[in-house]
């Protein structure tokens, strides 16, 4: 079974300045797939950046990058010059990439992320 | 627009009465999947469907039914519903199950007295 935990449960930053979110797994599965998702206050769910566990370099998109340590399991979002509209709650979560687990995504709780002007 | 429909939004209803959320994407993705999400506890699956006339459980499957008889459809049943099912109910779809990301509704959310 696979198990996400991110550990802020909220967490503040200025507007323009960088944050990491922390996200750490465990996994038995020797290939798996690791999500970051976003939730505004409206309520939809938005894919923001995925690793894949066999992936060299680290993902990156615009101005989310996920910092992807193996050996530690962790896959951090680090978002570069916050803006005001990414207020949100942000979700990791993972899936293996083979066998009947890769129908099951697992999430983590989620951090709520304040942007301040 | 490709999209992933769910009806109602938003619902309140008594215990014991039957529901249906339903959930339709015009993707013509193999994959679909049924979430909750509670304050605290994050997103959990209740079902998750590999194709046409195929689903199976996830974490949290106990008082909801599905079915999938068609591709792009994916209702979600709750044949009694109890008050610790009042939740925020998300559908999700993707092309197929593994490495690519979930294609989201916009939420259902159910309250049940």
């Amino acid at each position: 079974a696979q198990k996400i935990t991110q550990t802020q449960p909220g967490m503040f930053v200025q507007e323009k300045e960088a944050v990491t979110l922390d996200c750490t797994y465990d996994t038995s599965d020797p290939s798996y797939g690791l999500f970051w998702y976003k939730q505004p206050s409206s309520g939809e769910m938005i894919f923001l950046i995925y690793q894949g566990s066999y992936d060299q370099q680290n993902a990156t998109e615009g101005r989310y990058s996920l910092n992807f340590q193996k050996a530690r399991k962790s896959a951090n979002l680090v978002i570069s010059a916050s803006q005001l509209g990414d207020s949100a709650m942000y979700f990791c979560a993972m899936s293996p990439l083979r066998g009947a687990g890769s129908y099951q995504l697992t999430f983590g709780k989620g951090t709520k992320l304040s942007v301040i002007p | 627009e490709a999209q992933v429909t769910q009806n109602p939004r938003y619902l309140i209803t008594v215990t014991g009465k039957k529901l249906t959320v339903t959930c339709s994407q015009n993707m013509n993705h193999e994959y679909m999947s049924w979430y909750r999400q509670d304050p605290g506890l994050g997103l959990r699956q209740i079902y998750y469907s590999m194709n046409v006339e195929v689903t199976d459980k996830g974490d949290v499957p106990e008082g909801y039914k599905v079915s999938r008889k068609e591709k792009r459809n994916f209702p979600l049943i709750l044949e009694s519903p109890s008050p610790n099912q009042t939740s925020l109910y998300f559908c999700a779809s993707s092309p197929e199950a593994a490495g690519r990301e979930l294609f989201f509704g916009e939420g259902s959310r159910l309250t049940v007295l």
